[in-house]
C-alpha cells in the first residue's frame, strides 16, 4: 500500500505570490490534516478534511486555505506569501472515522521557502 | 486547553540500552488518542506507536512501547536496546475531537542522540 504523497517537495516562492500544495492521502483514508513546521513555532495544525469537507481549523489566517477532492487527495493554498510563511509543509492522513484504525500517517512533507 | 509537553530538549542513550522520553498532556476531553512519532534529519515523520485513552494495556509496538499513566495525564515512550539510526527528533502528539472534526497538537519534541 502507497504512503502519503506531497507534491512538490521543494518550492521557492517571492512575497506576494501564492502557492499551492498538494498531498495524496493511502488508499481509504478519508482525513486529511495539514501542519506547519518551523523552527520557532513547532507543528502547528492548520486545518482538517474529511469527505470533502473542512472538519477543523487552527489558528492561521485567512491566507491559508485548503480543499479536498471526491478522492481524498487534498490541495493547501497560501496566498500573499509572507517570509514568515517559509516552513515545512506536511499532511497527514488517517481513515477519519470513528470505530476506524486510529493510526495517522505523514507524507514527506513540502518545504517552502519565500524570498 | 490542550497541551503537550515534552520536559527533555535533548537525550543521550547510550547504543543497545534503553531510554524514556517524558510526555504529559492536558486536556478535558474524556476520549483521545496519543501518538509517538521520529522525525529524522530527512525530515519526514514517523508513526511509531499509538494509544488510545480507553484502552487498559500499554501500546507496544516492536522496540517501542508507550507507558500510559492516565491519571498522571503522562505517555512517556521507551525504546528499548536503542541503535545508532534511533537518533532523531521525537515528538509526542494528541488528538482529539469527534466526529464533527479532529485536530492534533505536538510537543516542542525530544532530540535523541544515541551514542555508540
Amino acid at each position: 500500500k502507497a504512503g502519503v504523497t506531497q507534491t512538490p517537495r521543494y518550492l521557492i516562492k517571492t512575497r506576494g505570490q501564492q502557492v499551492t500544495l498538494s498531498c495524496s492521502p493511502i488508499s481509504g483514508h478519508r482525513s486529511v490534516s495539514w501542519y506547519q513546521q518551523t523552527p520557532g513555532q513547532g507543528l502547528q495544525f492548520l486545518f482538517e478534511y474529511f469527505s470533502e469537507t473542512q472538519r477543523n481549523k487552527g489558528n492561521f489566517p485567512g491566507r491559508f486555505s485548503g480543499r479536498q477532492f471526491s478522492n481524498s487527495r487534498s490541495e493547501m493554498n497560501v496566498s500573499t506569501l509572507e517570509l514568515g510563511d517559509s516552513a515545512l509543509y506536511l499532511c497527514a492522513s488517517w481513515p477519519g472515522g470513528l470505530g476506524t484504525s486510529n493510526e495517522q500517517f505523514f507524507g514527506p512533507g513540502t518545504r517552502l521557502t519565500v524570498l | 486547553a490542550q497541551k503537550i509537553t515534552q520536559t527533555q530538549p535533548g537525550m543521550f542513550v547510550q547504543e543497545k540500552e534503553a531510554v524514556t522520553l517524558d510526555c504529559t498532556y492536558d486536556t478535558s476531553d474524556p476520549s483521545y488518542g496519543l501518538f509517538w512519532y521520529k522525525q529524522p534529519s530527512s525530515g519526514e515523520m514517523i508513526f511509531l506507536i499509538y494509544q488510545g485513552s480507553y484502552d487498559q494495556q500499554n501500546a507496544t509496538e516492536g522496540r517501542y512501547s508507550l507507558n500510559f499513566q492516565k491519571a498522571r495525564k503522562s505517555a512517556n515512550l521507551v525504546i528499548s536496546a536503542s541503535q545508532l539510526g534511533d537518533s532523531a527528533m521525537y515528538f509526542c502528539a494528541m488528538r482529539e475531537g469527534n466526529t464533527g472534526g479532529f485536530k492534533t497538537i505536538f510537543g516542542a519534541g525530544t532530540r535523541l542522540f544515541v551514542k555508540a
